[in-house]
């Protein structure tokens, strides 16, 4: 149980263009998805925090007009990385806390997208 | 200061031997970790999660020490297939809504 799911898996854009990511939770419900980048080398950085039915909380200096979040149903989030520019490359994670689970703070990861702008 | 610290080594170990990761954190308030391994461009994947003093799985052990405030894993045994990056974790609970904090991760490589 507990699977996450991401689609697509990776994703070659042209600069300016948009590309939309998104995370399921294929067994479960999940109130609240996050979304992390990861550049080569460096540790999982948290973007934002994605609340069914509620505007996306950010982190500090992630631009939410760039990276719009959509958390329509319990068990889908999206990211839409728009106007992307070669610096947005990157390997794009999705995790969805189980609602109401035993273990408090266990978040299950999905398998990441591998984002490159040409 | 970070929310969570640990050496990222690297650490070279040859297989069969024994090796332990430290981390520290800073909310004393914390109220559960995990260490995840992740593999070189793929996902974080749980290894262990550590709600009490410890919690020991196979080859693997996990300790929490809360007044000095950092959770140690051992593994013992080392296997070729142990070669990754090992990401520690703290979970503030609260209102944190939620999050984790991960550490850099301490990289781990098994040679024959």
């Amino acid at each position: 149980g507990a699977v996450v799911s991401q689609h697509p898996s990776w994703v070659i854009c042209k600069s300016g263009t948009s590309v939309k990511i998104e995370c399921r939770s294929l067994d479960f419900q999940a109130t609240t998805m996050f979304w992390y980048r990861q550049f080569p080398k460096q540790s999982l950085m948290l973007m934002a925090t994605s609340n069914e039915g509620s505007k996306a909380t950010y982190e500090q200096g992630v631009e939410k007009d760039k990276f719009l979040i959509n958390h329509a149903s319990l068990t889908l989030s999206t990211l839409t990385v728009t106007s992307a520019h070669p610096e947005d490359s990157s390997f794009y994670i999705c995790s969805a806390r189980l609602a109401g689970g035993p273990k408090p703070g266990e978040q299950y990861f999905g398998p990441g997208t591998r984002l490159t702008v040409t | 200061r970070k929310e969570v610290e640990q050496d990222p080594g690297p650490f070279n170990v040859p297989e069969g031997a024994t090796v332990a990761f430290n981390c520290t954190y800073s909310n004393s308030a914390s109220q559960s970790f995990f260490w995840y391994r992740q593999d070189c461009r793929k996902e974080p994947k749980l290894l262990m999660s550590v709600y009490s003093s410890g919690n020991e799985d196979g080859r693997f052990t996990a300790q929490l020490n809360r007044a000095s405030q950092y959770i140690s894993l051992l593994i013992r045994d080392s296997k070729l297939s142990d070669s990754a990056t090992y990401l520690c974790v703290a979970y503030p609970g609260g209102s944190t809504l939620g999050r984790l904090y991960f550490g850099r991760g301490t990289q781990l490589t098994v040679w024959p």
